[in-house]
């Protein structure tokens, strides 16, 4: 299938620092990616969905000036955590949906954990 | 998107058939269904979708009933790396996420 990559697949971060996690489509261009987040024995929890180009759309209950999401180009997209506090740790997890007319299928990316000390 | 019933765990012997099942009766006409599978710590990674008629790839069946309102997904032959949650999705646009079922694969 095709493939997205999340860099860095993990980081710590001091608490009250920004942190940036990269989220690409490495074979297929990607006109819309959604970003997940996943606490430990929980289920993955849409945070927003960000079509290139375009400002994203965040879900109820998700800070869009805390989380910050880039998607400049078909196959990068951003998500910074702005003023990181220690119940931000948690596995953020990326999805690329490719272009075409369609029901395109989506693909997940591994996966970043983040640590806030 | 329409809500999805899964059964919150199941077990199957390795080599035998896992057979996974997922209720969906409020779905509508242009929803898919999409099965996902997560191992631990790991991204969720695809195996099927389908919208009404029955799909196959190389990974698994996907058997949806003639109303759409239930689903089942069919692991031919499943082996121990098949443990993981399966998540059953119905969805128009963004996949939002249930709480799956954990399949354990047992020798």
């Amino acid at each position: 299938g095709a493939v997205v990559s999340q860099h860095p697949s993990r980081v710590i971060c001091k608490s009250g620092t920004s942190v940036k996690i990269e989220c690409r489509s490495l074979d297929f261009q990607a006109t819309t990616m959604f970003w997940y987040r996943q606490f430990p024995k929980q289920s993955l929890m849409l945070m927003a969905t960000s079509n290139e180009g375009s400002k994203a759309t965040y879900e109820q209950g998700v800070e869009k000036d805390k989380f910050l999401i880039n998607h400049a180009s078909l196959t990068l997209s951003t998500l910074t955590v702005t003023s990181a506090h220690p119940e931000d740790s948690s596995f953020y997890i990326c999805s690329a949906e490719g272009a075409g007319g369609s029901r395109n299928t989506i693909y997940f990316g591994e996966g970043s954990w983040l640590t806030v000390v | 998107d329409a809500k999805t019933t899964q059964p919150p765990s199941m077990d199957c012997a390795e080599g035998r058939a896992a057979n996974l099942p997922c209720n969906h009766s409020t779905i509508s006409g242009n929803e898919y269904v999409y099965w996902y599978r997560q191992i631990h710590s790991q991204g969720p990674q695809y195996i099927i979708h389908g919208l009404k008629n029955n799909e196959t790839n190389e990974m698994a069946s996907l058997i949806i009933t003639e109303d759409r309102k239930s689903s089942t997904l069919i692991l031919p032959h499943a082996t121990l790396r098949d443990t993981a949650v399966y998540y059953c999705i119905v969805s128009g646009y963004a996949l939002n996420f249930g709480k799956g079922t954990s399949l354990l694969v047992t020798p």
